[in-house]
């Protein structure tokens, strides 16, 4: 069974101040993708990047960056310089392909953060 | 183009009434999946339709039904509703189920229900 666990609930930071968000997933496939989104208050969730299993390059878009280690079964996301509006829930999520031929989802529990001006 | 649209954007209900909420995927998206989201449980998966058909379903009791139409447009239902029901139903769609779990979904901005 797939499962995503984000250890941190709620993170505090001060405007500027870098903060990474930890993500640790669990699946038994060896084609599987991860995600990460942000959901502002607003309630929608923002689709903001994939990866796949076999790409395990860290990414870099901007003030953001995500840094995938199989190894670990870890896929961590660092804000540098956060800003107010980074502050947002932030999920990670898991999919694999299950039989039937559709993707199955399933997301971690999410970790708001809150950045203090 | 339109994103995801969910209507109404907020519901106040009383226990054991019922309530159907609406989801609008983008053009041309095939795929419509439904979350319930509550402080306690998080994010968890209700059901996914494709071309009219529940391809997929999580663990809910069978108050939670839904169903898609011809155009794509997606209705969940919740009977006889509790307390407990109180949530963020949040809708996501995507051209197909697999695009879906490869590229990601886009979400509407959800339906606030308040079960009193």
């Amino acid at each position: 069974a797939q499962k995503v666990t984000q250890a941190q609930t709620e993170i505090s930071v001060v405007e500027k101040e870098d903060v990474t968000l930890d993500c640790v997933y669990e699946t038994r496939d060896t084609t599987y993708y991860l995600f990460w989104y942000k959901q502002p208050p607003s309630g929608e969730l923002v689709f903001l990047i994939r990866r796949n299993s076999f790409d395990e390059q860290n990414e870099i878009s901007g003030r953001y960056s995500w840094n995938f280690q199989k190894s670990t079964s870890s896929f961590n996301f660092t804000i540098t310089a956060s800003q107010v509006v980074d502050s947002a829930v932030y999920f990670c999520a898991l999919s694999e392909a299950s039989r039937g031929g559709y993707q199955k989802v399933t997301f971690g529990t999410g970790t708001k953060l809150q950045v203090i001006p | 183009k339109a994103g995801v649209t969910q209507t109404p954007r907020y519901l106040i209900k009383t226990r054991g009434q019922q309530v159907t909420l609406s989801c609008s995927p983008i053009s041309g998206h095939r795929s419509v999946s439904w979350y319930q989201q509550t402080p306690g449980q998080g994010l968890q998966f209700l059901f996914e339709y494709f071309s009219e058909t529940q391809r997929n379903k999580g663990n809910f009791p069978g108050r939670f039904s839904g169903r898609q139409f011809s155009n794509s447009r997606s209705e969940m239902n919740v009977s006889t509703l509790e307390l407990g029901d109180s949530a963020l139903y949040l809708c996501a769609s995507a051209a197909t189920s697999l695009q879906g779990g490869d590229y990601g979904y886009t979400f509407g901005s959800g339906t606030r229900l308040t079960v009193v």
